[in-house]
């Protein structure tokens, strides 16, 4: 079955710096591939998409990620971290064999440093 | 921008109590997901409705837990009795698609404790 590994429960980054916050997924098949943002008290707000075509993924707020096939990750970045983006972050795939429905990671944790 | 409603925002219950929660999804989402996220983990799937047909049940504990999309609309979820485990976000999501990965827009989520 398909599994979503997010490196990291928390990441702390210092304002300006570079943000890395690292995804795997586990099927040799490359799956659809999300991230998604998380404010507290709040719902999911989609940050970008993987389906097909370019692997570098641009998406809201700065961030992008990569689609690299050989290393099965989506690792998400952003090159100077904001306040603003304190946050919880999940990584989620989906696949035809399980319908589309979303696998999550289990998330991590932004931590910005003044 | 079109967004999914949900209320209530926050719900205090003491167990053994029944509870309900509502969610209006985006106008035209054929697809409708509730999900319980604990706090510090990922959601969790509890039940995914097409129009107004279950598609996906598996992990609701259907002993206390109901869901219901009538008219292929909006969609009520229910916990009775209520545990004290149930504790935690819930989260109504939908998505354009009857099929294929679309993405999911999600409402602001139901805070739920028991007591």
């Amino acid at each position: 079955a398909q599994s979503v590994t997010q490196l990291g429960s928390h990441v702390s980054v210092s304002e300006g710096a570079l943000v890395l916050l690292r995804c795997n997924y586990s099927s040799s098949v490359p799956p659809y591939l999300f991230w998604y943002v998380q404010y507290p008290n709040q719902g999911l707000q989609l940050l970008l998409k993987y389906t097909t075509g370019a692997t570098l993924v641009k998406g809201i707020n700065g961030f992008e990620a990569e689609f690299k096939k050989s290393e099965t990750s989506f690792h998400l970045t952003k090159p100077s971290a904001h306040m603003s983006d304190a946050a919880e972050y999940f990584c989620a795939v989906s696949e035809k064999d399980s319908n589309y429905q979303l696998i999550w990671g289990a998330g991590t944790k932004l931590i910005i440093k003044p | 921008e079109a967004e999914v409603a949900q209320s209530p925002r926050y719900k205090i219950t003491e167990k053994s109590q029944a509870v309900a929660f509502w969610c209006d999804p985006i106008s035209g989402h054929a697809t409708l997901y509730w999900y319980r996220q604990i706090l510090g983990q990922g959601p969790e799937l509890l039940v995914q409705f097409q129009d107004e047909s279950v598609v996906d049940d598996s992990q609701l504990p259907k002993d206390r837990f109901s869901a219901e999309r009538l008219k292929g609309v909006d969609s009520t979820l229910k916990i009775q009795p209520a545990e004290l485990g149930d504790s935690a976000m819930y989260l109504c999501a939908s998505s354009l698609a009857r099929t294929g990965a679309y993405e999911q827009y999600f409402g602001p989520g139901t805070r739920l404790t028991v007591t």
